[in-house]
């Protein structure tokens, strides 16, 4: 049971490339969410999928879109890379039960320079 | 607005020895608080969780306490191990959230010295 994996680990862009982030979790959970961690600042929700086939926005969605590939996996894209996009991403799943206490389970993280 | 302040941002204690943190907020209205701990280079970690209703909730020597009315939470950490030193951050949910409606501390940075 690996909970939730990231790839890659580590990915340094220059200005304007592309590149995927990929996320997926074998706990057979609803929910899936994009996180950046900055350094000061709390996690920032950027994307987030309540369910198989939905997504949403969340608080910093700007330069970012994300596909729900299927139950497990939930992708993040930055289509033209910026220096603000420099952090760590963080990507979590929960259960998704609604009304419940949701724990989030978090994976490793992507450390992502832009140049 | 919705927000959530720790304190200290961070914090030194010799091994051994007892802490406690604290976190403020104003989320609204309120569902639950968890605390997480996040190790260095590593994704949180929960290590607990506290709906309206429960006041206290421990997992081994980290105790939390939430109290609804004033809107505080506090993690204590009794005996304290090198292996305690991590970021600990608090997050509150409003109720019937939304995903949008999770709001992160930007944690307290804790390091035990031997």
């Amino acid at each position: 049971n690996a909970g939730v994996t990231q790839t890659p680990k580590f990915q340094v862009l220059k200005t304007g490339q592309s590149m995927t982030l990929q996320c997926a979790q074998d706990m057979n959970h609803n929910s899936m969410y994009w996180y950046r961690q900055d350094p000061g600042m709390g996690l920032r929700l950027i994307y987030y999928s309540a369910s198989e086939g939905t997504t949403d926005k969340g608080e910093v969605p700007n330069g970012y879109n994300v596909s729900r590939l299927n139950k497990r996996e939930f992708s993040l894209r930055l289509e033209s890379a910026a220096p603000s996009q420099t952090s760590v991403y963080f990507c979590a799943s929960s259960i998704g039960l609604a009304g419940a206490p949701d724990t989030q389970y978090f994976g490793p993280g992507t450390r992502l320079t832009v140049l | 607005k919705n927000q959530v302040e720790q304190s200290p941002q961070s914090l030194i204690i010799l091994e051994g020895k007892n802490c406690t943190l604290q976190c403020n907020y104003t989320v609204s209205p309120f569902s639950n608080l968890r605390w997480y701990k996040q190790d260095t280079g590593r994704g949180p970690v929960s290590l607990t969780i506290m709906t309206f209703s429960e006041n206290t909730k421990s997992n081994g020597r980290y105790t939390a306490t939430l109290d609804a009315d004033t809107k505080q939470s506090s993690l204590h950490i009794t005996a304290s191990q090198l292996s305690d030193s991590a970021s600990y951050i608090c997050v509150v949910s409003a109720r019937y959230s939304s995903a949008s409606k999770i709001i992160f501390g930007s944690g307290t940075r804790l390091s035990i010295r031997p």
